[in-house]
């Protein structure tokens, strides 16, 4: 089983400030099958990101994502107050696992 | 628009049983590989089973292999998850997605079903 790790666990950050978000897998993900996925308090999971860079429909350009092999990055380039989630990376090429999350705290 | 909508969820004692049911709108549900992820409180996600458009096809994720078994039904629009033997572990929020097409990311997502596991 591929095992997902996330860094940081929470990021503190103010308005209008970038933030980089990391998930490292335990064995390289097949294809670059990895998403990002946001979660509010309350809701459920929506996809942010699919195919490590892909933004799914909706989303706003400042999500981006990027990496290959082991190393992901998710990148909010200026924050918003509603960017306030918890975002989890997911890989779907070998079976299907879920990071455990970082949480962006808007300050 | 994609609606889904979970069901079933509630208070089981432990050693019990209990049936998901997600009732799904706004697409060809034949079409898409649908999965069971779940969220015990203040915790991560946790992807569960998954199965193909026609149903011929599972997946099941080793955690809870022999306990849990999805279905659907294409004509009503539904999928389902068997939960057996349930233990206090398995209290979580039940949900179900739709893929993209076939089993890949999780492209719309329910809002959940609280299944309680409790004496």
């Amino acid at each position: 089983e591929i095992v997902l790790t996330q860094s940081p666990g929470t990021l503190s950050l103010s308005p209008g400030e970038r933030a980089t978000l990391s998930c490292r897998a335990s064995q390289s993900v097949n294809s670059n099958y990895l998403a990002w996925y946001q979660q509010k308090p309350g809701q459920a999971p929506r996809l942010i990101i699919h195919g490590a860079s892909s933004r799914a429909t909706g989303i706003p350009d400042r999500f981006s994502g990027s990496g290959s092999e082991t190393d992901f990055t998710l990148t909010i380039s200026s924050l918003e107050p509603e960017d306030s989630a918890v975002y989890y990376c997911q890989q779907y090429g070998s079976s299907w696992t879920f990071g455990q999350g970082t949480k962006v705290e808007i300050k | 628009q994609v609606h889904l909508v979970e069901s079933g969820g509630g208070l089981v004692k432990p050693g019990g049983s209990l049936r998901l049911s997600c009732a799904a709108s706004g697409f060809t549900f034949s079409d898409y590989y649908m999965g069971w992820i779940r969220q015990a409180p203040g915790k991560g996600l946790e992807w569960l089973s998954y199965i193909g458009g026609s149903g011929r096809v599972k997946y099941y994720a080793d955690s809870m292999k022999g306990r849990l078994s999805i279905s659907r039904d294409n004509p009503k629009n539904s999928l389902y998850l068997q939960l057996d033997s349930l233990r206090a572990d398995d209290t979580a929020v039940y949900f179900c997605a739709k893929s993209r097409g076939g089993p890949y990311y999780f492209q719309h997502w329910g809002q959940g079903t609280l299944v309680t596991v409790s004496s």
